[in-house]
């Protein structure tokens, strides 16, 4: 299977401040990825559908100015949270879209104080 | 509401034993389900996928069991051991929701040694 890595691991940031996070395909040229959001004992939300060389399709809710997902290449996906507020502490995870399975990433561990 | 649910509370068994793990979903007709496990901090990793004309599916220690009428699915562990010890995860790619995984919030396994 496709093996996706994730930077950073976790990351601490101040309020009103932007975080990027990075998810790396390492080993599957992945046209489409997927960027998650977990908060504590909750399950996994999807908040955007990210496609290779097009914009990203962001799920009902999720603030397309304020997350913004960049995916350039095959390999790489980024996800920018821009003006971190507390409220946007949450586990990050992507996920790369294989033959009838997807890959996840470690995730990002965002902490915004 | 179209939702998926899973045992909110944890599920500790004895080393050896069985556990038995319960998904249900309402107003979803989804043609597959996959169970993942999670450990804390870290993505999901996929561990079994069973389609709606099959039954049961296997894979070494583990059983999965697909009920579509009672929009159910049963996932089994025998001979567990401490190792086992994590979250796991039901989805389901639902038509009704374009193909796009969503995730129950997962049962907490412990097993004693």
């Amino acid at each position: 299977g496709a093996v996706v890595s994730q930077h950073p691991s976790r990351v601490i940031c101040k309020s009103g401040t932007s975080v990027k996070i990075e998810c790396r395909s390492l080993d599957f040229q992945a046209t489409t990825m997927f960027w998650y959001r977990q908060f504590p004992k909750q399950s996994l939300m999807l908040m955007a559908t990210s496609n290779e060389g097009s914009k990203a399709t962001y799920e009902q809710g999720v603030e397309k100015d304020k997350f913004l997902i960049n995916h350039a290449s095959l390999t790489l996906s980024t996800l920018t949270v821009t003006s971190a507020h507390p409220e946007d502490s949450s586990f990050y995870i992507c996920s790369v879209l294989g033959v009838g399975e997807q890959f996840f990433g470690p995730g990002t561990r965002l902490t915004v104080l | 509401s179209q939702k998926i649910e899973q045992n909110s509370e944890a599920l500790n068994i004895q080393e050896g034993k069985t556990a038995t793990l319960t998904c249900n979903y309402t107003n979803y007709s989804p043609a597959y389900l996959q169970w993942y496990r999670q450990d804390p901090g870290r993505g999901p990793v996929f561990l079994l996928l069973i389609r709606e004309n099959e039954k049961e599916k296997r894979k070494e220690r583990l059983k999965v069991t697909f009920d579509t009428t009672l929009k159910q699915s049963l996932f089994h562990i025998t001979a567990s051991q401490p190792a086992d010890s994590a979250t796991y995860l039901c989805a389901l790619d639902p038509p009704q929701r374009g193909f796009k995984t969503i995730f129950g919030a997962g049962t907490r396994l412990f097993v004693k040694a």
